[in-house]
């Protein structure tokens, strides 16, 4: 079945260091891929998203890259922050019954070394 | 600006209670809104989403229903709760075709 799926559920990154945070996804029809950023006990926020078409994606210390042969998403974050600690979600969307149907991951949390 | 409001941020009832979770939407007009749950170290579940008042639809079946009374207003209900209904509801929207969704800050709910 569709499933947007993460290889790892946590990680552990030293401060100063770069995290890239993977995501798999089964889903070919999608026609957006976004990246959500939760932190503990609030709702996820947007970060960033890359267009089915494109390859990669950057933003103010975040890239996006979008591999569609292996169907994997990735999320690299430089220069990691402890304000980056949270849990990063990916996800696909497409348009799915008149509206836009976003499905995503498990999650993986990604945890700041000071 | 716009801004999302859930309520209550945390509730504790037993099971076989009812349930009524509600969300409001500021500044914006006929948004989309959805209602999200989140188990436990787990991912976000869509439960309803709806594009209008009185315009709900389901992705998953189970005890719960959702309403939306009011253009910027969307409510989860319960008639029985299930131990399994415990979790981290959340509420979002978005508008028209775009979709980045904004969520709320979410209710946590246990069911003892």
């Amino acid at each position: 079945g569709e499933s947007v799926g993460l290889h790892l559920p946590t990680l552990s990154v030293q401060e100063g260091d770069n995290s890239i945070i993977n995501c798999a996804y089964s889903n070919s029809a999608s026609d957006y891929f976004i990246w959500y950023k939760q932190e503990s006990g609030k709702g996820p926020q947007f970060i960033i998203d890359i267009r089915s078409n494109m390859d990669k994606r950057q933003g103010q210390r975040v890239t996006v890259l979008l591999n569609k042969t292996v169907k994997h998403l990735s999320l690299q974050i430089a220069a990691t922050q402890p304000g980056d600690s949270a849990v990063y979600f990916c996800a696909e969307n497409r348009v799915s019954g008149g509206y836009q149907k976003v499905t995503f991951g498990i999650g993986t949390k990604l945890q700041v070394i000071p | 600006s716009q801004t999302i409001h859930q309520w209550p941020a945390t509730l504790v009832q037993p099971v076989g209670s009812p349930l009524s979770l509600e969300c409001t939407v500021e500044g914006t007009s006929n948004p989309n809104l959805y209602w999200y749950r989140q188990a436990a170290g787990r991912g976000l579940q869509l439960l309803f989403y709806s594009v209008g008042i009185g315009q709900i639809s389901s992705e998953v079946p189970q005890n719960l229903s959702a309403s939306r009374p009011q253009d910027r207003q969307f409510i989860l209900s319960s008639k029985k709760l299930l131990l399994s209904d415990s979790g981290f509801y959340l509420c979002a929207w978005s508008l028209g075709e775009s979709y980045e969704q904004y969520f709320g800050p979410g209710t946590r709910l246990t069911v003892t």
